[in-house]
């Protein structure tokens, strides 16, 4: 059974043209992340969630936007999607963290194609 | 120093070879650490936790020395199912899992 879901697999958006990207998830997991990863590259964590306190990376463009209205879903919103932006955008979960994180959990990914 | 560093790749190994990858990280105070893998265009999916000197799954082990703060992974009878990225994965000091560049591994007949 899949534990953490996003949709769509793919996406084909236009430049400028705004995209929301969205995740889902049944383990029941405080923390929600989303991660942007291009080819051959690491993944680069864009921001969080713990509960809903929203942790934004210092260095996250503002054309990237997150929601999560309720435990199990969590939203990836780009305002204005440049050719930039193109890439696998990843989302995962994990258990509260504490003094240590705890493993990370990961949908299938989403990934852009921007126009 | 980057806060999580591989080995470069690629590893090109044949069928049945027991292959190890390092993984050095800045964070000393460290206790956590994963491994992951992934596939071509594919999510990262964990492949072994560890918490403390070391773990062993099957045919993959994994060993921490903190004295040294690297840790390894070593797969034995490599399969062709094998070929992956594999990422190490540790924490900083803010908490915050940091995600090395992964290291390739093609399994060749």
């Amino acid at each position: 059974d899949a534990m953490v879901i996003q949709n769509p697999r793919y996406q084909v958006t236009q430049f400028g043209k705004p995209v929301t990207l969205s995740c889902s998830q049944t383990l029941n997991h405080n923390v929600m992340y989303w991660y942007q990863q291009k080819s051959s590259q690491a993944p680069k964590l864009l921001f969080h969630y713990y509960d809903k306190d929203f942790n934004n990376e210092a260095d996250t463009p503002d054309n990237f936007q997150s929601r999560r209205p309720n435990t199990s879903f969590c939203f990836l919103d780009i305002r204005s999607p440049g050719l930039g932006d193109a890439a696998m955008y990843l989302c995962a979960t994990s258990r509260a963290t504490g003094k240590e994180p705890y493993e990370q959990y990961f949908g299938p990914g989403t990934r852009l194609t921007v126009t | 120093r980057k806060e999580v560093e591989q080995d470069p790749g690629p590893f090109n190994v044949p069928e049945g070879a027991t292959v190890a990858f390092n993984c050095t990280y800045s964070n000393s105070a460290s206790q956590s650490f994963f491994w992951y893998r992934q596939d071509c265009r594919k999510e990262p999916k964990l492949l072994m936790s560890v918490y403390s000197s070391g773990n062993e799954d099957g045919r993959f082990t994994a060993q921490l020395n903190r004295a040294s703060q690297y840790i390894s992974l070593l797969i034995r009878d490599s399969k062709l199912s094998d070929s992956a990225t594999y990422l190490c994965v540790a924490p900083n000091q803010g908490g915050k899992l940091i995600f090395g560049q992964g290291t390739e591994l093609s399994v060749k007949p």
